[in-house]
C-alpha cells in the first residue's frame, strides 16, 4: 500500500530564504507526482506535476525534484516571500487506470515578512 | 484554467440531518470526481470516485449508505452526509478530472460541522 510521507510538517523562514520540501513515497511505481498548494479552509491549487519519466518541472520560482528510484520528490522554493505561506501537499498517482492520488499530510510553511 | 465550484463552503447543523454538497465544473465536462475529506492538520482522503452515469466506487472504509455519491450529469456530483453525527465533522474537497488531462481541479472545500 502506498504511502506518502513530508517533512517537515512545519517550516517558519524569514522573507527570501531559499527552502526546500521533502516528500517520500513507499511505492516507487508511480505514474507521476503532483505539487498542491493549499490556504487556509481553501481547496487546492495545483503547483507542478511531474510525470514518472520526468526529472524535474519548473514553474516561476518554483522547482521541484523527482527521483523514483528512491521515492523522494523535494519542492524547492526560492526567494521565498509571505504571500507562499500556505500549505504544502504532494500527491503521487499509482500505475493503474483510476486517476487516485495518494496524499502526502503535508508541510505548513510560513514565511515571516 | 479550468474551475470547480462547490457549495456550500461552509455548514452547520444538528446531529441526524442529512448534508448534501455540491460539486459543479464550470468551464468543462467532468468524466470523473473525486471527493475526499480532511481532517484538521491532516492530508486528503479519498472517499469515492465517481463517473458520469454509473455507481460511484467508494474506498475502503467509507460507507456507502452514509455518504451517498450522485454523478448524474458531466458538470454536476453530489455528496449527501445522511444522518450527519459529530464525527463527521470535517473538511470536504471534490475534484475534477478534465478528459484524459492528468492534471486534477478542486473545489474550495466545505466545512461541514455537525452539532
Amino acid at each position: 500500500k502506498q504511502e506518502v510521507t513530508q517533512i517537515p510538517a512545519a517550516l517558519s523562514v524569514p522573507e527570501g530564504e531559499n527552502l526546500v520540501l521533502n516528500c517520500s513515497f513507499t511505492d516507487s511505481a508511480i505514474y507521476n507526482l503532483q505539487w498542491f498548494r493549499q490556504d487556509p479552509g481553501k481547496g487546492l491549487t495545483s503547483l507542478l506535476l511531474i510525470q514518472s519519466s520526468q526529472r524535474e518541472q519548473t514553474s516561476g520560482r518554483l522547482n521541484a525534484s523527482l527521483d523514483k528510484s528512491s521515492g523522494r520528490s523535494t519542492l524547492y522554493i526560492a526567494a521565498s516571500q509571505p504571500g507562499d505561506s500556505a500549505t504544502y501537499l504532494c500527491a503521487v498517482r499509482g500505475m493503474d487506470s483510476s486517476y487516485k492520488l495518494i496524499f502526502g499530510s503535508g508541510t505548513r510553511l510560513l514565511v515571516r515578512p | 484554467g479550468a474551475v470547480v465550484s462547490q457549495h456550500p463552503s461552509w455548514v452547520i447543523c444538528k446531529s441526524g440531518t442529512s448534508v448534501k454538497i455540491e460539486c459543479r465544473s464550470l468551464d468543462f465536462q467532468a468524466t470523473t470526481m473525486f471527493w475526499y475529506r480532511q481532517f484538521p492538520k491532516q492530508s486528503l482522503m479519498l472517499m469515492a470516485t465517481s463517473n458520469e452515469g454509473s455507481k460511484a466506487t467508494y474506498e475502503q472504509g467509507v460507507e456507502k449508505d452514509k455518504f451517498l455519491i450522485n454523478h448524474a450529469s458531466l458538470t454536476l456530483s453530489t455528496l449527501t452526509v445522511t444522518s450527519a453525527h459529530p464525527e463527521d465533522s470535517s473538511f470536504y474537497i471534490c475534484s475534477a478530472r478534465l478528459g484524459t488531462n492528468e492534471k486534477l481541479f478542486f473545489g474550495s472545500g466545505t466545512q461541514l460541522s455537525v452539532l
